[in-house]
């Protein structure tokens, strides 16, 4: 099992449609990452996050630091949000750790 | 504010090569990261430099090396060039420690065939 797992693998939606992405963890982190890569190769970091929720446009992420827990969601989807969505963690000095990643496809 | 710079963009070589890869990060910001991204092992981190040390190291051969300069400016050396080392290598950079709770910002990557 891998130590930071997201779900779903691929997503695809209409436009309009609320999204949810998940990632579940293993272990005791000390930050929690979003990043978006959109076809091409660069990545855009999102968010960085150790507890609560954060907040920026369209986008919100969450963490539950019990659970091992962390949700994106885009509210309002668009197909320029279409990209690969990968969560990673990191824990103290140690390095940082992604997860297999997240497609999501938005159709107009 | 200029973003974080990796050249070159495309690179072809042969096995058994080498191959530098180079990253400017944003003025400032003293930490760069590597890491490789392949279809089928995803994103893994390489290594760290911060300060000109290296901090951290993920879990990779010897092959693989990199150095950071006074000016932050930080390239990754990979020897002996194997078919598998195709890949996207991409670094960030950041005010403090990527491993620590402060933001990553990415180069657009350096996309390495070895045929």
């Amino acid at each position: 099992k891998n130590e930071v797992e997201q779900s779903p693998q691929n997503l695809t939606a209409q436009e309009g449609e609320f999204i949810t992405i998940n990632c579940s963890y293993s272990v005791g982190i000390s930050a929690l990452h979003w990043l978006q890569q959109h076809p091409g190769g660069g990545i855009v970091s999102l968010f960085m996050l150790s507890s609560g929720k954060k907040k920026h446009g369209r986008l919100i992420a969450t963490i539950n630091i019990q659970e091992k827990h962390s949700s994106l969601h885009i509210t309002a989807s668009h197909p320029r949000d279409s990209a690969v969505y990968i969560c990673a963690v990191s824990r103290g000095a140690q390095k940082l750790v992604f997860g297999q990643g997240t497609r999501l496809t938005i159709n107009p | 504010k200029a973003g974080v710079t990796q050249t070159p963009r495309y690179l072809i070589k042969t096995r058994g090569q080498q191959v530098t890869l180079s990253c400017s990060p944003i003025s400032g910001h003293r930490s760069v990261s590597w890491y490789q991204q392949t279809p089928g092992q995803g994103l893994q981190f390489l290594f760290e430099y911060f300060s000109e040390t290296q901090r951290n190291k993920g879990n990779f051969p010897g092959r693989f090396s990199g150095r950071q300069f006074s000016n932050s400016r930080s390239e990754m050396n990979v020897s002996t060039l194997e078919l598998g080392d195709s890949a996207l290598y991409l670094c960030a950079s950041s005010l403090e420690s990527v491993l620590s709770y402060t933001e990553a910002f990415f180069g657009q990557g350096t996309r390495l065939t070895v045929v």
